[in-house]
Protein backbone atom coordinates (compact mmCIF):
# COMPACT_ATOMS: atom_id res chain seq x y z
CA UNK A 1 0.00 0.00 0.00
CA UNK A 2 1.43 3.30 -1.23
CA UNK A 3 -0.75 5.60 0.41
CA UNK A 4 -0.42 7.81 3.72
CA UNK A 5 -0.50 5.34 6.25
CA UNK A 6 -1.63 6.34 10.03
CA UNK A 7 -1.13 4.35 13.31
CA UNK A 8 -2.42 3.77 15.70
CA UNK A 9 -6.04 3.67 14.14
CA UNK A 10 -7.90 4.16 16.86
CA UNK A 11 -6.95 4.87 20.34
CA UNK A 12 -8.65 4.98 24.32
CA UNK A 13 -6.56 7.08 27.34
CA UNK A 14 -7.55 7.77 30.07
CA UNK A 15 -7.41 11.81 30.98
CA UNK A 16 -4.12 13.01 32.12
CA UNK A 17 -2.17 10.29 29.75
CA UNK A 18 -0.27 11.52 26.85
CA UNK A 19 -0.77 9.61 23.31
CA UNK A 20 1.17 9.63 20.31
CA UNK A 21 -0.03 8.92 16.78
CA UNK A 22 2.44 8.35 13.82
CA UNK A 23 1.81 9.09 10.31
CA UNK A 24 3.71 7.93 7.24
CA UNK A 25 3.20 10.14 4.04
CA UNK A 26 3.51 8.91 0.45
CA UNK A 27 7.22 8.41 -0.11
CA UNK A 28 8.65 11.16 -1.85
CA UNK A 29 6.15 14.05 -0.35
CA UNK A 30 7.67 17.01 0.46
CA UNK A 31 4.29 18.48 2.44
CA UNK A 32 2.57 16.84 5.47
CA UNK A 33 -0.46 18.05 7.20
CA UNK A 34 -2.47 17.47 10.37
CA UNK A 35 -5.61 17.99 10.64
CA UNK A 36 -8.63 17.25 14.04
CA UNK A 37 -11.83 16.59 12.70
CA UNK A 38 -14.78 16.15 15.87
CA UNK A 39 -18.33 14.73 15.26
CA UNK A 40 -20.16 16.09 12.92
CA UNK A 41 -17.52 18.66 11.41
CA UNK A 42 -15.25 18.49 8.95
CA UNK A 43 -11.70 18.47 9.79
CA UNK A 44 -9.80 21.96 10.80
CA UNK A 45 -6.13 22.34 10.18
CA UNK A 46 -4.09 21.76 12.68
CA UNK A 47 -0.32 22.11 11.03
CA UNK A 48 2.00 21.83 8.07
CA UNK A 49 5.17 20.68 7.44
CA UNK A 50 7.39 21.56 4.24
CA UNK A 51 10.53 18.52 4.20
CA UNK A 52 11.32 18.44 8.22
CA UNK A 53 9.92 22.26 8.96
CA UNK A 54 6.79 23.30 10.29
CA UNK A 55 5.97 26.31 8.80
CA UNK A 56 2.71 27.10 10.44
CA UNK A 57 0.73 26.42 13.24
CA UNK A 58 -3.36 26.50 14.06
CA UNK A 59 -4.28 28.24 17.47
CA UNK A 60 -6.04 25.08 17.85
CA UNK A 61 -2.72 23.57 18.54
CA UNK A 62 -2.25 24.61 22.16
CA UNK A 63 1.14 24.08 24.10
CA UNK A 64 -0.07 20.84 24.96
CA UNK A 65 0.33 19.48 21.61
CA UNK A 66 3.85 19.01 19.42
CA UNK A 67 4.34 17.36 16.10
CA UNK A 68 7.55 16.54 14.59
CA UNK A 69 8.52 15.63 11.23
CA UNK A 70 12.33 14.15 11.79
CA UNK A 71 14.09 13.86 8.39
CA UNK A 72 11.45 14.83 6.39
CA UNK A 73 9.54 11.45 6.71
CA UNK A 74 7.50 10.30 9.09
CA UNK A 75 5.36 12.77 11.49
CA UNK A 76 4.61 12.14 14.96
CA UNK A 77 1.56 14.42 16.77
CA UNK A 78 1.90 14.05 20.79
CA UNK A 79 -0.46 15.51 23.09
CA UNK A 80 0.20 15.66 26.88
CA UNK A 81 -2.17 15.87 29.91
CA UNK A 82 -5.13 14.74 27.54
CA UNK A 83 -8.29 16.38 28.55
CA UNK A 84 -12.14 15.10 27.16
CA UNK A 85 -12.10 17.69 24.84
CA UNK A 86 -9.34 16.32 22.70
CA UNK A 87 -11.36 13.32 21.73
CA UNK A 88 -11.32 13.02 17.83
CA UNK A 89 -10.53 12.03 14.73
CA UNK A 90 -6.47 13.42 13.58
CA UNK A 91 -6.23 13.23 10.14
CA UNK A 92 -2.88 13.11 8.04
CA UNK A 93 -2.33 14.32 4.81
CA UNK A 94 0.28 14.70 2.11
CA UNK A 95 1.12 16.50 -0.73
CA UNK A 96 4.07 17.28 -3.45
CA UNK A 97 5.44 20.14 -4.64
CA UNK A 98 2.39 21.31 -7.19
CA UNK A 99 0.46 22.56 -4.23
CA UNK A 100 -1.95 24.13 -6.55
CA UNK A 101 -2.73 20.75 -8.28
CA UNK A 102 -5.91 19.78 -7.16
CA UNK A 103 -5.91 15.87 -6.57
CA UNK A 104 -2.10 15.73 -5.02
CA UNK A 105 -3.35 16.24 -1.38
CA UNK A 106 -4.04 12.38 0.24
CA UNK A 107 -5.32 12.10 3.20
CA UNK A 108 -4.86 8.80 5.77
CA UNK A 109 -7.46 6.97 7.07
CA UNK A 110 -7.23 8.99 10.94
CA UNK A 111 -6.58 8.16 14.36
CA UNK A 112 -9.55 7.94 16.70
CA UNK A 113 -8.66 9.83 19.84
CA UNK A 114 -10.79 8.81 22.82
CA UNK A 115 -9.82 10.23 26.80
CA UNK A 116 -12.14 8.67 29.13
CA UNK B 1 -12.56 35.18 6.68
CA UNK B 2 -12.57 32.40 4.53
CA UNK B 3 -16.09 30.30 5.05
CA UNK B 4 -17.43 26.86 3.60
CA UNK B 5 -21.20 26.37 4.25
CA UNK B 6 -22.95 22.99 3.68
CA UNK B 7 -26.90 23.55 4.38
CA UNK B 8 -27.89 20.22 4.19
CA UNK B 9 -26.95 18.09 6.94
CA UNK B 10 -28.56 14.84 4.81
CA UNK B 11 -29.39 13.74 1.86
CA UNK B 12 -31.47 10.98 0.34
CA UNK B 13 -31.22 9.58 -2.92
CA UNK B 14 -32.70 6.74 -5.45
CA UNK B 15 -30.20 4.68 -6.58
CA UNK B 16 -29.23 5.68 -10.37
CA UNK B 17 -30.69 8.45 -9.78
CA UNK B 18 -28.73 12.35 -9.32
CA UNK B 19 -28.21 14.08 -6.67
CA UNK B 20 -26.62 17.59 -5.96
CA UNK B 21 -25.12 18.71 -2.74
CA UNK B 22 -25.03 21.87 -1.93
CA UNK B 23 -21.63 24.11 -1.15
CA UNK B 24 -21.37 27.81 -1.09
CA UNK B 25 -18.33 29.65 0.22
CA UNK B 26 -17.16 32.87 1.41
CA UNK B 27 -13.50 34.54 0.37
CA UNK B 28 -11.61 37.48 -0.26
CA UNK B 29 -9.32 36.24 -2.80
CA UNK B 30 -9.31 36.32 -6.14
CA UNK B 31 -7.67 33.09 -6.43
CA UNK B 32 -8.43 29.60 -4.45
CA UNK B 33 -9.55 26.22 -5.17
CA UNK B 34 -12.41 24.19 -4.18
CA UNK B 35 -12.41 20.82 -3.37
CA UNK B 36 -15.15 18.18 -2.79
CA UNK B 37 -14.20 15.16 -0.59
CA UNK B 38 -15.85 12.01 0.44
CA UNK B 39 -15.52 10.34 3.60
CA UNK B 40 -16.51 6.77 4.13
CA UNK B 41 -17.38 4.91 7.49
CA UNK B 42 -13.55 4.04 7.68
CA UNK B 43 -12.75 7.67 8.04
CA UNK B 44 -10.41 8.14 4.95
CA UNK B 45 -10.93 11.55 3.07
CA UNK B 46 -11.35 10.45 -0.69
CA UNK B 47 -10.21 13.32 -3.17
CA UNK B 48 -13.07 13.45 -5.63
CA UNK B 49 -13.08 16.86 -7.63
CA UNK B 50 -11.53 20.00 -8.11
CA UNK B 51 -12.13 23.66 -9.36
CA UNK B 52 -9.59 26.80 -9.53
CA UNK B 53 -11.00 29.96 -9.00
CA UNK B 54 -9.96 31.00 -12.85
CA UNK B 55 -11.03 27.61 -14.54
CA UNK B 56 -13.83 28.51 -16.77
CA UNK B 57 -15.11 25.47 -17.30
CA UNK B 58 -16.91 23.47 -14.57
CA UNK B 59 -14.68 20.06 -13.51
CA UNK B 60 -15.45 17.01 -14.06
CA UNK B 61 -14.38 13.40 -13.20
CA UNK B 62 -15.98 10.27 -14.36
CA UNK B 63 -19.56 10.71 -12.28
CA UNK B 64 -19.09 13.64 -10.58
CA UNK B 65 -19.27 17.21 -12.13
CA UNK B 66 -19.06 20.63 -10.04
CA UNK B 67 -21.17 22.89 -10.97
CA UNK B 68 -19.18 26.12 -10.18
CA UNK B 69 -21.08 29.88 -10.49
CA UNK B 70 -18.10 31.91 -9.60
CA UNK B 71 -20.77 35.03 -9.02
CA UNK B 72 -22.78 33.50 -6.27
CA UNK B 73 -19.71 31.88 -4.72
CA UNK B 74 -21.36 28.62 -5.04
CA UNK B 75 -19.73 25.33 -6.00
CA UNK B 76 -22.13 22.28 -5.64
CA UNK B 77 -21.38 18.85 -6.04
CA UNK B 78 -23.13 16.98 -9.23
CA UNK B 79 -23.18 12.80 -8.96
CA UNK B 80 -24.81 10.89 -11.68
CA UNK B 81 -26.03 7.96 -11.15
CA UNK B 82 -25.80 7.38 -7.93
CA UNK B 83 -24.71 3.81 -6.42
CA UNK B 84 -25.19 2.63 -2.93
CA UNK B 85 -21.45 2.54 -2.56
CA UNK B 86 -21.75 6.47 -2.55
CA UNK B 87 -23.65 6.51 0.80
CA UNK B 88 -21.23 8.10 2.80
CA UNK B 89 -20.52 11.99 3.96
CA UNK B 90 -19.03 14.59 1.49
CA UNK B 91 -17.19 17.41 2.53
CA UNK B 92 -16.98 20.76 0.19
CA UNK B 93 -13.34 22.86 0.90
CA UNK B 94 -11.67 25.60 -0.11
CA UNK B 95 -7.75 26.37 -0.16
CA UNK B 96 -6.33 29.48 0.99
CA UNK B 97 -3.68 31.05 -1.83
CA UNK B 98 -1.11 30.97 1.54
CA UNK B 99 2.11 29.95 0.09
CA UNK B 100 0.69 27.66 -1.90
CA UNK B 101 0.33 24.76 0.11
CA UNK B 102 -2.95 22.90 0.73
CA UNK B 103 -4.09 24.44 3.83
CA UNK B 104 -7.97 23.59 3.29
CA UNK B 105 -10.74 24.80 5.15
CA UNK B 106 -13.60 22.05 5.13
CA UNK B 107 -17.43 22.56 5.60
CA UNK B 108 -19.28 20.84 8.10
CA UNK B 109 -20.39 18.11 5.28
CA UNK B 110 -23.82 16.12 4.16
CA UNK B 111 -24.40 13.03 4.79
CA UNK B 112 -25.66 11.10 1.60
CA UNK B 113 -27.70 8.02 1.71
CA UNK B 114 -28.69 6.11 -1.43
CA UNK B 115 -31.24 3.74 -1.59
CA UNK B 116 -31.38 0.74 -3.40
Amino acid sequence: DTGVSQNPRHKITKRGQNVTFRCDPISEHNRLYWYRQTLGQGPEFLTYFQNEAQLEKSRLLSDRFSAERPKGSFSTLEIQRTEQGDSAMYLCASSDLQGYSGNTIYFGEGSWLTVV
Amino acid sequence: AQKITQTQPGMFVQEKEAVTLDCTYDTSDQSYGLFWYKQPSSGEMIFLIYQGSYDEQNATEGRYSLNFQKARKSANLVISASQLGDSAMYFCAMRRPSGGYNKLIFGAGTRLAVHP
